[in-house]
């Protein structure tokens, strides 16, 4: 049962154009949704996080859009950079249990 | 500071042969979680400690696994026997007292082919 779904798979963009990954979940109990960001190699890392309390999250060139009523959240990343080419998973996790549930992921490619 | 670490960090093995993987997480942190990476199945919990015990084990795929965590700098992952499809790429991860953030740091990974 996949609790998180994400789109899409795969993602082109200009360098200074905006990335926008999206997310779905399942689960009204989710009370917790952060994004990492994994370069080749490398264990997933921390980008953003938003509780369902806001509508939105803003971290430098990065914002969460959140829509309780539709339980989905998205990732939107303004000014994208070379730099930013990575792949971004959307997270979830409930109150009481902190592991989370990670969506597929999308592998985003920023050509310069 | 030294963030979480992984033992070893490439792993090649196999059929049949016992696998440990080994993790220390960041000091002070309360939390450690096991993940598992492939193509096929994304990012998926194996298991999750807290305070060196075991909370959730659901994701544990079959009795061949089996983790420790043994003090609250040390945890192993053990695979035994282990089966071509458990090649993966193994994270652990730890996180401080539960708080707002919940932010899990991840290590760099162990890189498991069995043969």
């Amino acid at each position: 049962q996949q609790q998180v779904k994400q789109s899409p798979q795969s993602l082109i963009v200009q360098k200074g154009g905006i990335s926008i990954i999206n997310c779905a979940y399942e689960n009204t109990a989710f009370d917790y949704f952060p994004w990492y960001q994994q370069f080749p190699g490398k264990g997933p890392a921390l980008l953003i996080a938003i509780r369902p309390d806001v509508s939105e999250k803003k971290e430098g060139r990065f914002t969460i859009s959140f829509n309780k009523s539709a339980k989905q959240f998205s990732l939107h990343i303004m000014d994208s950079q070379p730099g930013d080419s990575a792949t971004y998973f959307c997270a979830a996790s409930k109150g009481g249990r902190r592991a989370l549930t990670f969506g597929s992921g999308t592998r985003l490619q920023v050509q310069p | 500071d030294a963030g979480v670490i992984q033992s070893p960090r490439h792993e090649v093995t196999e059929m049949g042969q016992e696998v440990t993987l080994r993790c220390k997480p960041i000091s002070g942190h309360n939390s450690l979680f096991w993940y598992r990476q492939t193509m096929m199945r994304g990012l998926e919990l194996l298991i999750y400690f807290n305070n060196n015990v075991p909370i959730d084990d659901s994701g544990m795929p079959e009795d061949r696994f089996s983790a420790k965590m043994p003090n609250a700098s040390f945890s192993t992952l053990k695979i035994q026997p282990s089966e071509p499809r458990d090649s993966a790429v193994y994270f652990c991860a730890s996180s401080p007292e539960p708080g707002y953030t919940d932010t899990q740091y991840f290590g760099p990974g162990t890189r498991l082919t069995v043969l």
